[in-house]
C-alpha cells in the first residue's frame, strides 16, 4: 500500500520567516505533486515534479524531489499572510497507475 | 471556460436517505475521480472511472455508488449504508500532460447528515 506522510501537519509562522514542509512516500515513484487548498475551497495545482532532482519555483514557494530518498520538500521563503492555506503532496506510484495518493496536508498559518 | 461543476455546493440529509452529488466536466477528459475529505485530513479515493461505462472502487467505496453513462458526467450516490457520510466531497478529472497525471478539481460539495 502506498503511503504518503507530511510533516509538520500544522505550521504557524511569522511573516518574513522561512520554513520547509516535508513529504515522504513509501513506494517507487518519479511523479510527485503539490496542491494548495484554501479553507472551504477546492484544490489548486502548484507543482508537478517528474524526475529525481527536479526543482520548481513560483514566487516564494520552491519544491524539490529526491526519488532515491523518496522525499519532496516545499520551501517557503519570506512568508506572507497570503500563503496561509493547507498544502498537500500527492504521489502516483508504479503499482497505482493513475491513482493519486495524498498526504494528510500541512495547515500553514502565516501571522503578521 | 472549461472546468468541472459540482452540485449542490451544500447538502443536508436525514439519516437513512440516499443522496446524489453531481459532477459534470466539459474538459473532454476520459478519467474522473471522487474523493472524500474529512476535517484536518487528506483526500481519500472513493471511486474512479477511466472510461465511459467503466469504473473501479477506490479505498473507501463502501456505502457509495457511481455511474458513468456519459463522458461528461460522473455522479456519486451516498447511500444509507454509508455510516458516517458527513464530509466534503471533491470530484476531479484527469489528463496526462508531458508525463504528468494532472488533476483538475471541482469546487466541492459539502454533505451534512442531520
Amino acid at each position: 500500500e502506498l503511503k504518503v506522510e507530511q510533516n509538520p501537519l500544522f505550521l504557524s509562522m511569522q511573516e518574513g520567516k522561512n520554513y520547509t514542509i516535508y513529504c515522504n512516500y513509501s513506494t517507487t515513484s518519479d511523479r510527485l505533486y503539490w496542491y494548495r487548498q484554501d479553507p472551504g475551497k477546492s484544490l489548486e495545482s502548484l507543482f508537478v515534479l517528474l524526475s529525481n532532482g527536479a526543482v520548481k519555483q513560483e514566487g516564494r514557494l520552491m519544491a524539490s524531489l529526491d526519488t532515491k530518498a523518496r522525499l519532496s520538500t516545499l520551501h517557503i521563503t519570506a512568508a506572507v499572510h497570503d500563503l496561509s492555506a493547507t498544502y498537500f503532496c500527492a504521489v502516483d506510484g508504479e503499482t497505482s497507475g493513475s491513482r493519486l495518493t495524498f498526504g494528510e496536508g500541512t495547515q500553514l498559518t502565516v501571522n503578521p | 471556460d472549461g472546468g468541472i461543476t459540482q452540485s449542490p455546493k451544500y447538502l443536508f440529509r436525514k439519516e437513512g436517505q440516499n443522496v446524489t452529488l453531481s459532477c459534470e466536466q466539459n474538459l473532454n477528459h476520459d478519467a474522473m475521480y471522487w474523493y472524500r475529505q474529512d476535517p484536518g485530513q487528506g483526500l481519500r479515493l472513493i471511486y474512479y472511472s477511466q472510461i465511459v461505462n467503466d469504473f473501479q472502487k477506490g479505498d473507501i467505496a463502501e456505502g457509495y455508488s457511481v455511474s458513468r453513462e456519459k463522458k461528461e458526467s460522473f455522479p456519486l450516490t451516498v447511500t444509507s449504508a454509508q455510516k458516517n457520510p458527513t464530509a466534503f466531497y471533491l470530484c476531479a478529472s484527469q489528463r496526462w500532460v508531458d508525463g504528468a497525471n494532472v488533476l483538475t478539481f471541482g469546487a466541492g460539495s459539502r454533505l451534512t447528515v442531520l
